[in-house]
């Protein structure tokens, strides 16, 4: 299986700030890197796909990047509704494995 | 619109069986694979599994393989995950999800079921 590991596990930030979730997969996956965000209680939501394509609905201050081997997740500006888990999943082989999830709080 | 619905909030002895569903609408329900995902109470997304409901072609995580069962029946466009023989620590919310060709990603999901198992 390839592991997905993701960084950092929590941090703590204010609204305005811009925040950075990395992700690095255990073997290669091209681009076939997804990220999702969480809250308690509701269904993941998909916020981009194919590691840098910003979903249809989902704010332009999501945006996601890859250099080598790590992809990232920015948040530029926080919002309010931006507090939630953040996960990364690779579809490049299955199992589809996720990361363990960075949690983003106040 | 696309919408996918689950079926209801179940509790369950540890050794019961259990089917739940997921009821897809607003889509061809045979031109997207549904997924299957785990999420325990407090813990992290677990990617459990995928079938075609087309061909009715399904691979697993090795983590599930062997405890559940996924299914799809075309005929009522619904998804199904189930349980012979359920444990407590199949406790946990269970969602589906319609998983997209272009890069595998899960673009519309259920509401969730959640599973509870206690003796």
């Amino acid at each position: 299986d390839i592991q997905m590991t993701q960084s950092p596990p929590s941090l703590s930030a204010s609204v305005g700030d811009r925040v950075t979730i990395t992700c690095r997969p255990s073997q290669t996956i091209t681009i076939n890197l997804n990220w999702y965000q969480s809250k308690p209680g509701k269904a993941p939501r998909l916020l981009i796909f194919g590691a840098t394509v910003l979903q249809s609905g989902v704010p332009s201050r999501f945006s996601g990047a890859h250099s080598g081997a790590a992809f990232t997740l920015t948040i530029n500006t926080l919002q309010p509704e931006d507090f939630a888990t953040y996960y990364c999943q690779q579809t490049y082989s299955s199992p589809h494995t996720f990361g363990q999830g960075t949690k983003v709080d106040i | 619109e696309v919408q996918l619905v689950q079926s209801g909030a179940e509790v369950k002895k540890p050794g019961e069986s259990l089917r739940i569903s997921c009821q897809v609408s607003g889509y061809n329900f045979v031109a997207y694979w549904i997924t299957w995902v785990r999420q325990m109470p407090g813990k992290g997304l677990e990617w459990m599994g995928r079938t075609d409901p087309s061909g009715s072609y399904t691979t697993y995580s090795p983590s599930f393989q062997g405890h559940v069962t996924i299914s799809a029946d075309k005929s009522v466009s619904t998804a199904y995950l189930q349980w012979t023989s359920l444990k407590a620590s199949d406790t946990a919310m269970y969602f589906c999800a319609r998983q997209r060709p272009t890069f595998g990603e899960s673009d519309y999901w259920g509401q969730g079921t959640l599973i509870t198992v206690s003796s």
